[in-house]
């Protein structure tokens, strides 16, 4: 699998739009870029996926560069429940395949 | 959708007993199911990759005979703990693969405590 790089950590305001930055110069064709979250205490919970389209939902949005080399997670307005460490990983999608998580950025949303 | 519960949440052990954790899907039928291990301040470990009806695959260094995975139903896995440490101290999370998807949901992990 690919790996990835991610900023050891980083502070956003309250209400205000967190830009999550991923580098994965290495990934191959077939490989999805996921974000994961996890809460300080509980399990990681899925956040968002694509392949080379840029996605939305609920939670947040996606955009992956043209070369698909990286990519940048956003929380358009960070709420003080958006403290968390946030994981980006490349893989294939197949329900077999295992993730391998990183260190991942841990996202301090400060009033 | 696509919940996963763990039970218990927590556990205190004595050393040398052994300790099961059990890890369902609660509204889906899940193919794979995956065990983590996770040490304070560190990442998520793969401990291996359990398929229903099949033996699991454990990682490079995790002792199959130790933490012993069983895998019988499309909605159940667990993960027994055998002659528990306190080195084996640790937050275990499991995951689930939705059977016609791909992404993996997490339960909410089981702190264990061996004392």
């Amino acid at each position: 699998d690919a790996k990835t790089t991610q900023p050891p950590s980083m502070d956003c305001a309250e209400g205000r739009a967190a830009n999550l930055p991923c580098n994965h110069s290495t990934i191959s064709g077939n490989e999805y870029v996921y974000w994961y979250r996890q809460i300080h205490s509980q399990g990681p919970q899925y956040i968002i996926h694509g392949l080379k389209n840029n996605e939305t939902n609920e939670m947040a949005s996606l955009i992956i560069t043209e070369d698909r080399k990286s990519s940048t997670l956003i929380l358009p307005h960070a709420t003080l429940r958006d403290t968390a460490v946030y994981y980006c990983i490349v893989k294939p999608k197949a329900a077999g395949n295992k993730l391998t998580f990183g260190g991942g950025t841990r996202v301090l949303v400060k009033p | 959708g696509a919940v996963v519960s763990q039970h218990p949440s927590w556990v205190i052990c004595k050393s040398g007993t052994s300790v099961k954790i059990e890890c369902r899907s609660l509204d889906f039928q899940a193919t794979t199911m995956f065990w983590y291990r996770q040490f304070p301040k560190q990442s998520l470990m793969l401990m291996a990759t359990s398929n229903e009806g099949s033996k699991a695959t454990y990682e490079q260094g995790v002792e199959k005979d130790k933490f012993l995975i069983n895998h019988a139903s499309l909605t159940l896995s667990t993960l027994t703990v055998t002659s528990a440490h306190p080195e084996d101290s640790s937050f275990y999370i499991c995951s689930a693969s939705i059977t016609s998807g791909n992404e993996q949901y997490f339960g909410p992990g089981t702190r264990l405590t061996v004392t």
